[in-house]
């Protein structure tokens, strides 16, 4: 019972560098997604992709990339990280089932991620 | 405005007390409503759905007023393991299929003895 499986759960990057958050899901779902959250500022949506094939910017999307490689894997990259960015990252999937209802998303355990 | 708005608290009950978490949205073509529990440092989880005539499941009542555009979320006797941050969702239901799951910020409870 897989689900969602981040990785890695934690990680420290000096300012400037880059990497590749991964993500995959084992329960056929169509859209996946990528939230931060920050203390008080609660899950923003960075990116998400309703189907495979497409992708499309949610609130804060800037300073990242996504990539939906197959219906699977939904992958985050910063490609020159800063301290603001600094924050906890979910990755989520879940399934339209035609009237959108019972659209439980289910989440990765998250990727604790500092910039210095 | 934010698309999807709640109070954030912190709401300081006692056990066995009722409290009511009320979140509002923007989009009129929302679909569908969820309220989420997410515990320190963990991962959301869905509570429970949200539909137009109101549901419960044991001490949980949401309701959905689509009209307002509001959900409200009612805890009766409350215990100490409900103390947590719950999450209102909205997806919108996108043309040609899939979802856009929106977060309120999320209203924290701590429930003391």
């Amino acid at each position: 019972n897989a689900g969602v499986t981040q990785t890695p759960k934690f990680q420290v990057l000096k300012t400037g560098q880059s990497m590749t958050l991964q993500c995959a899901q084992d329960m056929n779902h169509n859209s996946m997604y990528w939230y931060r959250q920050d203390p008080g500022m609660g899950l923003r949506l960075i990116y998400y992709s309703a189907s495979e094939g497409t992708t499309d910017k949610g609130e804060v999307p800037n300073g990242y990339n996504v990539s939906r490689l197959n219906k699977r894997e939904f992958s985050l990259r910063l490609e020159s990280a800063a301290p603001s960015q600094t924050s906890v990252y979910f990755c989520a999937s879940s399934n339209y089932l035609g009237q959108a209802l019972n659209t439980e998303a289910f989440f990765g355990q998250g990727t604790r991620l500092t910039v210095v | 405005r934010k698309e999807v708005e709640q109070d954030p608290g912190p709401f300081n009950v006692p056990e066995g007390a009722t409290v009511a978490f009320n979140c509002t949205y923007s989009n009129s073509a929302s679909q569908s409503f969820f309220w989420y529990r997410q515990d320190c440092r963990k991962e959301p989880k869905l509570l429970m759905s949200v539909y137009s005539s109101g549901n419960e499941d044991g001490r949980f009542t949401a309701q959905l007023n689509r009209a307002s555009q509001y959900i409200s979320l009612l805890i009766r006797d409350s215990k100490l393991s409900d103390s947590a941050t719950y999450l209102c969702v909205v997806n919108l239901g996108l043309t040609g299929g899939g979802n856009k799951l929106t977060f309120g910020t999320g209203t924290q409870l701590k429930v003391e003895l």
